[in-house]
């Protein structure tokens, strides 16, 4: 199993500041993922960081507004920028060992913007 | 492009009684199949997943999930349900080739009661 560790847990943020989610495991992982829920739906996939590339987003998201860091095969950070209150979800990490192996998931950083 | 559709948004049932949730999905490659559940203020854990062979999938927990290509459902179930199930239920689809790039559906709430 890996355990992940997501940084900060809860955030409330002002409009138009910048907040940074760290995600630390604790073993190497090829894949590391990052996920949205908004409040009522279902988790809808930002992005795929993987270690020595750029990370790759889904339609719908942009790295300017949410750029992602990848520095080896423990850590990641995503940035939510310039936020509104629209951003006000929970944001969630996940990882996998390999392309065909089971994802593991962080407990969330939940976010409000006000 | 595959989709999930969870038909309920809410299930309570009393403590020992029998429970099912229900997942339909469509698409037009085979998939894999999981479900996921969220404990309170914890990261999401595999329940169990449909990769292929048998369409009757046991679980973590006392659960499994019956695959039905035909009616396109993956429902999943538990004969005697306890208090500590209390959870969100999450069924996810990937596209064959990996489990890259999970579609969530919009989840169902457990509520056991005593």
């Amino acid at each position: 199993s890996a355990v992940i560790s997501q940084k900060p847990s809860r955030d409330i943020c002002q409009r138009g500041t910048s907040l940074t989610i760290q995600c630390q495991v604790d073993s190497q992982v090829t894949m590391m993922f990052w996920y949205r829920q908004q409040p009522g739906q279902s988790l809808t996939l930002i992005a795929t960081a993987n270690q020595g590339s750029e990370a790759t987003y889904e339609s719908g998201f942009v790295i300017d507004k949410f750029p992602i860091s990848r520095p080896n095969l423990t850590f990641s950070t995503l940035t939510v920028s310039n936020m509104s209150p629209e951003d006000s979800s929970i944001y969630l990490c996940s990882v996998a060992r390999a392309s065909n192996e089971k994802l593991f998931f962080g407990s969330g950083t939940q976010l409000s913007v006000l | 492009a595959q989709s999930v559709t969870q038909l309920d948004s809410q299930v309570p049932v009393f403590e020992e009684a029998p429970v099912e949730l229900r997942c339909n999905y469509s698409s037009s490659v085979s998939v894999y199949l999981f479900w996921y559940v969220q404990y309170p203020n914890q990261g999401l854990q595999l329940l169990l997943k449909y990769l292929s062979g048998s369409t009757l999938v046991k679980g973590i927990n006392g659960f499994e999930a019956e695959f039905n290509k035909s009616q396109t459902s993956f429902h999943l179930r538990k004969p005697s349900v306890h208090i500590s199930d209390t959870a969100e239920y999450f069924c996810a689809v990937s596209a064959s080739g990996g489990y890259n790039k999970l579609i969530f559906g919009a989840g169902t709430r457990l509520a056991v009661h005593p």
